[in-house]
């Protein structure tokens, strides 16, 4: 599968424990986006990465959330002290972006999040 | 910031009809639509994209239709069929910036 990967697909966590999430875009794609989706809701941008720079994170990103890409290549996504209301779906989408064209995003299958 | 809406949040059709879903935009700047189709547990999956130098996009029974003066752009699915059941997702980006997303359609085809 040349796909977006993520893992893992299924997380429960207590209250208070820290939580790391991975993705491993499409081989040759420089970008790579974190997105959160609760049911009922479409998927809310977190961050993004070119290469291995993080060059935008949303408002919505609190300090508890980390996120890294060192080699340009997977991306982790870590939260400390998670809350019940981090509990939803962490999608990962990878694009390649060139010169002017749209860098269409491809999704992972996503990891979801219960927290206790 | 950019902000999307979509209508409606929910469409029932007929199979065989089509169905017809709305998006609007805020951020004149944005320059690229993508639609992406949600299966019940699944990954959202592209089925259709424009840019903005483009007025319509035709893929089979899907088409995009995009009105910069209005700042909307709409998914029309014809020909409805009971897989063409899931959650649709506009999409308003500028060139290498994030996606916003609208709030989602769920669209009900019955047989």
């Amino acid at each position: 599968d040349t796909g977006v990967s993520q893992n893992p697909r299924h997380k429960i966590t207590k209250r208070g424990q820290n939580v790391t999430f991975r993705c491993d875009p499409i081989s040759e794609h420089n970008r790579l986006y974190w997105y959160r989706q609760t049911l009922g809701q479409g998927p809310e941008f977190l961050t993004y990465f070119q290469n291995e720079a993080q060059l935008e994170k949303s408002r919505l990103l609190s300090d508890r959330f980390s996120a890294e890409r060192p080699k340009g290549s997977f991306s982790t996504l870590e939260i400390q002290r998670t809350e019940q209301g981090d509990s939803a779906m962490y999608l990962c989408a990878s694009s390649f972006l060139y010169g002017d064209r749209p860098d269409t995003q491809y999704f992972g299958p996503g990891t979801r999040l219960t927290v206790l | 910031g950019e902000n999307v809406e979509q209508h409606p949040s929910t469409l029932s059709v007929q199979e065989g009809d089509s169905a017809v879903i709305k998006c609007t935009y805020s951020d004149s700047a944005s320059n690229y639509f993508p639609w992406y189709k949600q299966e019940l547990g699944k990954r959202p999956q592209l089925i259709i994209d424009i840019r903005s130098n483009v007025g319509e996009k035709k893929d089979q029974r899907i088409a995009v239709t995009l009105n910069k003066t209005a700042k909307h752009f709409s998914l029309h699915i014809t020909e409805t069929q009971p897989e063409d059941s899931a959650v649709y997702f506009c999409a308003a980006s500028r060139t290498g910036q994030n996606f916003v997303f609208g709030p989602g359609t769920r669209l009900s085809v019955l047989p």
